[in-house]
């Protein structure tokens, strides 16, 4: 029972066009939604986050969007560059008790192709 | 500087074998996380510290062990009883709040 998915296991875009990376959740615990990078054979990087009292976030290139009624949320980035090409990760999170560590709950990634 | 090491990068076992990875962090943060990934899915949680001598079970800690003796150190034991030990494992650590994962360059372990 995945929590979080990732339905596009690919995506392909053109150098300086926007690419935009879709993620969906079923549980409506979630209040707390991250996007992490991945190159092979390296640790996930942190990109941005984004807490459910929000609808955007934006850093740079990077904005990532929730909708919450759709339990959906995306990453943007604009322009995309060829080092952008990566498997990214969303990641989501519920409250715990207060000061508690929380888990984070992974989808499956998605391959981002940047073509020069 | 700062960051989470884990070692060693490559990692080879027979089977049967009980292997330990190493996951060390000096970025003070109090909770610390294994997780495994395996091709095509997500990262999986296996245990999580939030604190020195405490620690507990994730999705899939069947098979596997930890110890959280010192704050900067959260290894982790694939045993014998892990049925497909063969994977990527990652080491990951966040300070309480904010909540972002930090995590290690991972260790790749192929059991034969």
């Amino acid at each position: 029972d995945q929590q979080v998915k990732q339905n596009s296991p690919s995506l392909s875009v053109q150098e300086g066009r926007i690419s935009i990376l879709n993620c969906d959740y079923t549980n409506s615990m979630f209040d707390y939604f991250l996007w992490y990078k991945k190159y092979p054979a390296e640790g996930p990087t942190f990109l941005i986050s984004i807490s459910s009292i929000k609808d955007k976030n934006e850093d740079g290139r990077f904005t990532v969007f929730l909708n919450k009624s759709a339990k959906h949320l995306s990453l943007h980035i604009v322009p995309s560059q060829p080092g952008d090409s990566a498997v990214y990760f969303c990641a989501a999170s519920a409250g715990g008790s207060s000061g508690s560590a929380r888990q984070l709950t992974f989808g499956s990634g998605t391959q981002l192709t940047v073509l020069p | 500087d700062g960051g989470i090491t884990q070692s060693p990068k490559y990692l080879f076992r027979k089977e049967g074998q009980n292997v330990t990875l190493s996951c060390e962090q000096n970025l003070n943060h109090d909770a610390m996380y294994w997780y495994r990934q395996d091709p095509g899915q997500g990262l999986r949680l296996i245990y999580y510290s939030q604190i020195v001598n405490d620690f507990q079970k994730g999705d899939i800690a069947e098979g596997y062990s930890v110890s959280r003796e010192k704050k900067e150190s959260f290894p982790l034991t694939v045993t014998s009883a892990q049925k497909n030990p063969t994977a990527f494992y990652l080491c990951a650590s966040t300070p309480r709040p904010p909540y972002e994962q930090y995590f290690g360059p991972g260790t790749r372990l192929t059991v034969t």
